[in-house]
């Protein structure tokens, strides 16, 4: 997952833009993969989840793209929503272990 | 469907004392797992318990444990508290599979400070 400090990386849309949100896995033999959400003052959201046999999945306005080739995972937010706003993290897990490892997240802002 | 609940949900403590935080799952599910979640480390899983077992562990030292009781609530204790040990403490269920195989439900964790 990304390696940063206190401070999340930030990413500010316009409403009705599409948003990218990256994220860089650390473990080669993770197998499965889950996009949350997580607005101010509540727990993490289950968004959306792939299987490393799959390099894409969609959801409901929502896309996950998976390159295992680069250990790289994304999550594109179709017409990103004012209610989009929130911390997005992944988690890779691995078969194995089936303990869950957390990038530091990204904050999306979308302004009205 | 009432979701997950966490009690309480803000908690001051000072050094050298233990907490015991509490964490009812959304009715059905078995599995329970816990989280710390800090600024500087993030989302760091805890550990995880089904069938009053704990099955999955993350590496915290031993001050942090847990239990399942037969209803499927579960509570998690933190012994001789450290400053660090500030953070949101999450609480997640799931039917039967913890985290590999199926959605899990977070509640709105618990946040404690200690002093």
């Amino acid at each position: 997952g990304e390696s940063v400090g206190l401070h999340l990386p930030t990413l500010s849309v316009q409403e009705g833009d599409n948003s990218i949100i990256n994220c860089a896995y650390s473990n080669s033999a993770s197998d499965y993969f889950i996009w949350y959400k997580q607005e101010s003052g509540k727990g993490p959201q289950f968004i959306i989840d792939i299987r490393s046999n799959m390099d894409k999945r969609q959801g409901q306005r929502v896309t996950v793209l998976l390159n295992k080739t680069v250990k790289h995972l994304s999550l594109q937010i179709a017409a990103t929503q004012p209610g989009d706003s929130a911390v997005y993290f992944c988690a890779e897990i691995t078969g194995g272990s089936y303990i869950p490892t957390f990038g530091r997240g990204t904050s999306l802002i979308v302004h009205p | 469907k009432a979701g997950v609940t966490q009690t309480p949900r803000y908690l001051i403590k000072t050094r050298g004392q233990q907490v015991t935080l509490s964490c009812s799952p959304i009715s059905g599910h078995r599995s329970v797992s816990w989280y710390q979640q800090t600024p500087g480390q993030g989302l760091q899983f805890l550990f995880e318990y089904f069938s009053e077992t704990q099955r999955n562990k993350g590496n915290f030292p031993g001050r942090f444990s847990g239990r399942q009781f037969s209803n499927s609530r579960s509570e998690m204790n933190v012994s001789t508290l450290e400053l660090g040990d500030s953070a949101l403490y999450l609480c997640a269920s799931s039917l039967v599979r913890g985290t590999s195989q199926e959605t899990q439900y977070f509640g709105p964790g618990t946040r404690l400070l200690v002093l």
